[in-house]
């Protein structure tokens, strides 16, 4: 079974900054499977990422996606107030068949 | 504009039923896949299990025992069904449209507390 970890657990910046934000899955998996979610507070988690790569529809360009294999990466390019959320990486396992979730990164002023 | 609305009960007693409905309007649940995510709160996001309107299903490994998602295509809902609640099921549902291998479209949830 798939684990997925994220990190860091909490990462302090400042508007404008430049945000790098991790997901480590326990072994390989299809970049096609994994996604990036932005949660505020209060809020539904909304989809950012798709695909490792793909932006989902209405999302800034200022985010974006990268990796492969275990290692993928959500970089936020200048940070604007409404960014500072939690982010989740999401990941399809096939066997079992389950979808994942890391165990999320806050993103603190 | 697809939009997802969870109804149901805001408190459920030790090991009775948990049971929600999500209502769909903008999109036709014959087009794709519908799922129930959870979070505990202050905790992290747990995929519960999704339903396809041929009426077929996957389940979280870990409640499968416990759950049953079904369909109604003709009011554009779909439902949970967790019997035997315990204090650790405590936490806000979210239905979500699957698509690919992500959740595109969400409800804003619905908190649910089992307490006696």
């Amino acid at each position: 079974e798939i684990v997925l970890t994220q990190s860091p657990g909490t990462l302090s910046l400042s508007p404008g900054d430049r945000a790098t934000l991790s997901c480590r899955a326990s072994q390989t998996v299809s970049s096609s499977y994994l996604a990036w979610y932005q949660q505020r507070p209060g809020q539904a988690p909304r989809l950012l990422i798709y695909g490792a790569s793909n932006r989902a529809t209405g999302i800034p360009d200022r985010f974006s996606g990268s990796g492969s294999g275990t290692d993928f990466t959500l970089t936020i390019s200048r940070l604007e107030p409404e960014d500072f959320a939690v982010y989740y990486c999401q990941q399809y396992d096939t066997s079992p068949p389950k979808y994942i979730f890391g165990q999320g990164t806050k993103l603190d002023i | 504009q697809v939009h997802l609305q969870e109804s149901g009960p805001g408190l459920v007693k030790p090991s009775e039923t948990l049971s929600l409905t999500c209502s769909v309007s903008g999109d036709s649940l014959r087009n794709d896949y519908w799922s129930w995510v959870r979070q505990p709160p202050g905790k992290g996001l747990e995929w519960i299990g999704y339903i396809y309107h041929s009426g077929t299903t996957s389940y979280n490994p870990s409640l499968k025992s416990r759950l049953t998602l079904s369909i109604d295509m003709s009011n554009n809902q779909f439902s949970l069904r967790l019997t035997s609640v315990t204090s650790a099921d405590t936490a806000r549902y979210y239905c979500a449209r699957l698509v690919r291998y992500d959740f595109d479209q969400w409800g804003q949830g619905i908190l649910v507390a089992v307490s006696s």
